[in-house]
């Protein structure tokens, strides 16, 4: 099955650094990924969805300057958490489509990254 | 607008069924996703609908009703392991998906 890895699992930073995230599609090429964040015993909030080769689309309320997203190939996608603040601590999963499968619906989830701000 | 309700929570025995619905309403519609969640962990995918019907896999089978905007999740024969969140999802016209809130299954032995 379609495989998609995150990079690193957890990762613990200080306030006001930048941290960045890799989510890479193994085994299949991903035009799309999409970023979520999820915070304890809530559900998935989409952030934004990554397209190859052009600009990612935010979702209202989150900010484009603060969270980078970079979508250079058809197997990586990068979000960058700029200035991070302890209220940015939270569970960042990736997801990507397979660009070429027929029935190209189906999301396939890395295994997230826990983000801690100290 | 888009919506999605399931119930928060719910408990089950080991050994029992459960059925956990979720219902939707949404302008467009490409179907209905459940996955399940473990704390701490990513969601992993259980089931897809697209067409009115049930769709059975294993312990596990999933049901749609569009013209109702309903679904549910049936789990068979549950085991421990089977206490996790389980999270329905909705395809939309964009072919994004919006997420309901989760309900979170406690098997008791």
């Amino acid at each position: 099955g379609a495989v998609v890895s995150q990079h690193p699992s957890w990762v613990i930073c200080k306030s006001g650094t930048s941290v960045k995230i890799e989510c890479r599609s193994l085994d299949f090429q991903a035009t799309t990924m999409f970023w979520y964040r999820q915070f304890p015993k809530q559900s998935l909030m989409l952030m934004a969805t990554s397209n190859e080769g052009s600009k990612a689309t935010y979702e209202q309320g989150v900010e484009k300057d603060k969270f980078l997203i970079n979508h250079a190939s058809l197997t990586l996608s990068t979000l960058t958490v700029t200035s991070a603040h302890p209220e940015d601590s939270s569970f960042y999963i990736c997801s990507a489509r397979d660009s070429l499968a027929g029935d190209a619906d189906e999301q396939y989830f890395g295994p997230g990254t826990r983000l801690t701000v100290t | 607008g888009q919506n999605i309700d399931q119930p928060t929570e719910m408990t089950a025995t080991e050994g029992a069924i459960v059925q956990i619905n979720c219902t939707y309403q949404t302008s467009g519609f490409n179907g209905l996703f459940w996955y399940q969640q473990h704390a701490g962990e990513a969601p992993t995918f259980l089931s897809y609908n697209v067409l009115d019907g049930l769709e059975e896999k294993g312990r596990f089978s999933s049901f749609l009703s569009r013209s109702k905007g309903y679904s549910y999740l049936l789990l068979k024969e549950l085991q421990m392991k089977d206490s996790a969140s389980y999270l329905c999802a909705l395809l939309d016209s964009n072919y994004q998906l919006i997420w309901g809130a989760g309900t979170k299954l406690i098997i008791k032995p």
